[in-house]
């Protein structure tokens, strides 16, 4: 049974610093790892998709990892912002119905 | 284009009562989902659907039901509430098959407590 970890559960970095959010997962035979940011009382925003058959993914001061045989993908966010506060979620799909399988999160504080 | 909505955002409902949390979505996605998030743990799949008028059993499918009568509509309903479904309620949309890899978009949440 495929299994998502999120370490550490907190994070404060001062503002400006490049910092790296680690998910696990337990099975290799993934088909997808999504990230997501939520804000507190808000929804979920996908920031980045990863495809099985892709290593990483860009978006602005954002990047995805994903490597599949040591069971890792990581989100490194570059110069820190305050705005940047939030928790990030990743989450792994398995099979062709798309289901989702979720990390607990990683909350992040930005300290200006 | 407003995305994935929820109606309500909020409710209070009393032990036994009824509900129907309502999810639009306006991308003409074939996949929808209800999840509901719970402090300290990670978003749980209740049930989803892969295209009008078919629905599936997620993770933690008991004491829900769920109808998708309309590609666009998604329907969660509560026969008897009870204190252990109160919880953050989100509902989410993606396209079918590899187009677009299947990201998963998500509406605010209906924040739900039960007395």
């Amino acid at each position: 049974k495929q299994e998502v970890t999120q370490i550490p559960a907190a994070l404060s970095v001062p503002e400006g610093e490049n910092l790296v959010l680690n998910c696990s997962f337990t099975d290799s035979a993934i088909y997808n790892l999504q990230w997501f940011r939520q804000d507190p009382g808000k929804g979920l925003t996908s920031l980045l998709l990863i495809q099985s058959s892709q290593r990483e993914q860009t978006s602005g001061r954002l990047n995805a990892s994903l490597d599949k045989s040591s069971g890792r993908s990581t989100l490194y966010i570059a110069a820190s912002q305050p705005g940047d506060s939030a928790t990030y979620l990743c989450a792994g799909s398995m099979d062709s119905n798309y289901q989702l399988i979720w990390g607990a999160g990683t909350k992040l504080i930005i300290k200006p | 284009n407003a995305g994935v909505t929820q109606t309500p955002k909020f409710r209070v409902l009393k032990t036994g009562q009824s509900m129907t949390l309502l999810c639009a979505q306006d991308m003409n996605h074939e996949y929808m989902y209800w999840y509901r998030q719970d402090p300290g743990m990670g978003l749980r799949l209740i049930h989803y659907s892969v295209g009008e008028g078919t629905t599936a059993k997620g993770e933690v499918p008991d004491g829900y039901n769920v109808s998708r009568l309309k590609k666009q509509n998604f329907l969660l309903g509560l026969e008897s509430a009870a204190p252990s479904q109160t919880s953050v309620y989100f509902c989410a949309s993606s396209t079918a098959g590899t187009s677009g890899g299947n990201e998963q978009f998500f509406g605010p949440g209906t924040r739900l407590t039960v007395l």
